[in-house]
């Protein structure tokens, strides 16, 4: 059984970056069918897709987000990471990472980590 | 961007039939899936590709698109089935995923 376990920092500076981990066990990372990506929901509203990546490294990002987001995949680990750096207070929100397929059939969310919120305040 | 709109509410009696509209420009050529997510849990995928279950969900959830509205179908529903639900496609000119605003279905 595939699962996704997350950890990180969940208080965060404004200004300063935040840094989650996403650990994959009951399965591989590697997988030419999947990518690896994160969503984030703020108190009270609605899933937001931040981005994604292949095992290879081939990332998207949400165009609202991508100048700030990077997503990094560690096979070594099983693990894939994601960075937002200038954080404000409009970037607290459950961090929730999760696997999707690659194609537009098969783009859904089919295993998703714990969720970590992460709050940024001073 | 492509935009999918969901009621924010609907509600309905134990026993009943709900269902939880997703509207959007010809979604009907699109994939659409659904997630539950109940308070303090990660959202669940319950139907992909229109009507299809992943393993493990009842029969009692269901789903159809066509047109301009899909639609998630929960029959007989429980008191357990209460929690926001989600549609979302893929968004083929952005290249990227969508989520609709989510609906809170509240069993009376």
């Amino acid at each position: 059984q595939l699962q996704l376990q997350q950890s990180g920092p969940g208080l965060v500076k404004p200004s300063e970056t935040l840094s989650l981990t996403c650990t994959v066990s009951g399965g591989s990372i590697i997988s030419e069918s999947h990518y690896w990506g994160w969503v984030r929901q703020s108190p009270g509203k609605g899933l937001e897709w931040v981005g994604s990546s292949s095992y290879g490294g081939s990332t998207y990002y949400n165009p609202s987000l991508k100048s700030r987001v990077a997503i990094s995949v560690d096979t070594s680990k099983n693990q894939f990471s994601l960075r937002v750096r200038s954080l404000t207070a409009a970037d607290t929100a459950v961090y929730f990472c999760a696997r999707h397929g690659m194609t537009s059939a098969t783009y859904y969310f089919d295993h998703w980590g714990q969720g970590s919120l992460v709050t940024v305040s001073s | 961007s492509y935009v999918l709109t969901q009621p924010p509410s609907v509600s309905v009696a134990p026993g009943q039939t709900a269902r939880i509209t997703c509207g959007g420009d010809d979604i009907g050529y699109k994939s659409v899936h659904w997630y539950q997510e109940k308070p303090g849990q990660a959202p669940m995928l319950v139907i992909y590709d229109d009507n299809e279950w992943p393993s493990g969900i009842p029969e009692r959830f269901s789903g159809s698109n066509s047109g301009n509205t899909a639609t998630l179908t929960i029959n007989r529903v429980e008191a357990g089935d209460e929690a926001d639900y989600y549609c979302q496609v893929w968004d083929s000119v952005g290249d990227h995923p969508v989520f609709g605003g989510g609906t809170k279905l509240t069993v009376l």
